[in-house]
């Protein structure tokens, strides 16, 4: 199946710095990725929909000069939460779609990174 | 509005056999996913329907009534290991996954 990497696993930064957060489609070419945040005991919030080459959607209510995506390829998709807060700390999940909207259904998600702001 | 709905939480024997329901109402509907989740991990896929009917996948079934916006998971043979978040969460119109806050199932021995 399709692998999908996401890095760091977790991190722990201090108030007021950034964190970038890398997802990569390992054996295929992402054309759509998404960035889930998944607070404990809750369910999967879409924060933004990406595709290649072009300006991310970013869902209601997510600020988009705070959480930077940058889909710079087609196996490569960052995440950066700019001056980070503790009610920033969160799982970050990411996901990859194969083809466009209406191709290919199926989403591999990454691991996750767990950001802890202190 | 766009709307999953899931029990919160159930509780199973080993061995025994467990259903997990889930209602939809979303913007279109282009078919259900269930997903699984272990505490501290990312989701992995399950099962997809689009079809009225039952998927059988080894100890893992899952169904689907697009008239009733139904669908149920259902898990036989259970083991400590299924022990889980179960995410149903529809695929709308725009091919957008929408998600139910997920079931988690506990398993007793």
């Amino acid at each position: 199946g399709a692998v999908v990497s996401q890095h760091p696993s977790w991190v722990i930064c201090k108030s007021g710095t950034s964190v970038k957060i890398e997802c990569r489609s390992l054996d295929f070419q992402a054309t759509t990725m998404f960035w889930y945040r998944q607070f404990p005991k809750q369910s999967l919030m879409l924060m933004a929909t990406s595709n290649e080459g072009s300006k991310a959607t970013y869902e209601q209510g997510v600020e988009k000069d705070k959480f930077l995506i940058n889909h710079a390829s087609l196996t490569l998709s960052t995440l950066t939460v700019t001056s980070a807060h503790p009610e920033d700390s969160s799982f970050y999940i990411c996901s990859s779609r194969e083809g466009a909207s209406g191709e290919s259904y199926e989403q591999y998600f990454g691991p996750g990174t767990r950001l802890t702001v202190t | 509005g766009q709307n999953i709905d899931q029990p919160t939480e159930m509780t199973a024997t080993e061995g025994a056999i467990v259903q997990i329901n889930c209602t939809y109402q979303t913007s279109g509907f282009n078919g259900l996913f269930w997903y699984q989740q272990h505490a501290g991990e990312a989701p992995t896929f399950l099962s997809y329907n689009v079809l009225d009917g039952l998927e059988e996948k080894g100890r893992f079934s899952s169904f689907l009534s697009r008239s009733k916006g139904y669908s149920y998971l259902l898990l036989k043979e259970l083991q400590m290991k299924d022990s889980a978040s179960y995410l149903c969460a529809a695929l709308d119109s725009n091919y957008q996954l929408i998600w139910g806050a997920g079931t988690k199932l506990i398993i007793k021995p």
